[in-house]
């Protein structure tokens, strides 16, 4: 059983397009989580959610946006998709509160021609 | 602006003997660190953590020293298999409460274990 599953875990798109990825977790966590990992392989975390609250980067286009229909998922809506977006979108889970132990998702590699 | 730095992209070490990799951090708020291993193709896992209020944590193989007034941070893996393999990844906390949406991750090492 996949704690923290996402899909699709590759997607090839044109520039200008809106896609999503969709994640869903089964540890009964609290608050979910997208981080970006770009060419330079940098871990960043994009949003952080749960039932409450939504704290965002400050960073983050908002050509992006999570959607949470209940607390086991967590999606990731990317509209009018630019070059630069093209990196792997890990997302993760944890109890809401702790710094610590995050679980992720296998990822998902966005490339935009 | 790096608050988490991993100065070397990859090690590479004999199996059986100790793989030390090296972390660095900026800023004084951070006093919870973590160690993250990553295989190829999959999500990174935590492997082992450390408050500030320790210098030494250790699990098994694996080893995390911390040394708050260098903000230097280390993990040893003794002795080292090639299972080890992977991209280990070191991550910063400001606190161990009030959410990951704070953590700061390095840019991970790469180790490869040679049999």
């Amino acid at each position: 059983d996949t704690a923290v599953s996402q899909t699709p875990k590759y997607l090839v798109t044109q520039m200008g397009n809106d896609k999503s990825i969709k994640c869903e977790q089964n540890l009964g966590h609290d608050t979910m989580y997208w981080y970006k990992q770009d060419s330079k392989k940098f871990l960043k975390i994009m949003f952080s959610y749960n039932n409450k609250e939504l704290i965002i980067n400050e960073t983050v286009p908002n050509r992006f946006s999570p959607k949470s229909p209940d607390k086991a998922h967590l999606n990731l809506h990317i509209n009018s998709l630019e070059l630069g977006d093209s990196a792997v979108y890990f997302c993760a889970s944890s109890h809401r509160g702790w710094a610590g132990e995050l679980f992720f998702g296998e990822g998902s590699r966005l490339t935009v021609l | 602006d790096q608050q988490v730095k991993q100065n070397s992209p990859s090690l590479s070490v004999q199996e059986g003997r100790i793989s030390i990799l090296n972390c660095d951090y900026t800023n004084s708020m951070f006093d919870y660190f973590l160690w993250y291993k990553k295989y190829p193709a999959e999500g990174p896992t935590f492997l082992i953590s450390i408050s500030s209020i320790k210098d030494k944590n250790e699990d098994g193989r694996f080893t995390v020293f911390l040394n708050k007034s260098a903000k230097h941070l280390s993990l040893h893996i003794v002795p080292s298999q090639p299972g080890d393999s992977a991209v280990y990844f070191c991550a910063a906390s400001p606190s161990t409460q009030g959410g990951s949406e704070k953590l700061v991750f390095g840019k991970g090492t790469k180790l490869t274990v040679n049999p």
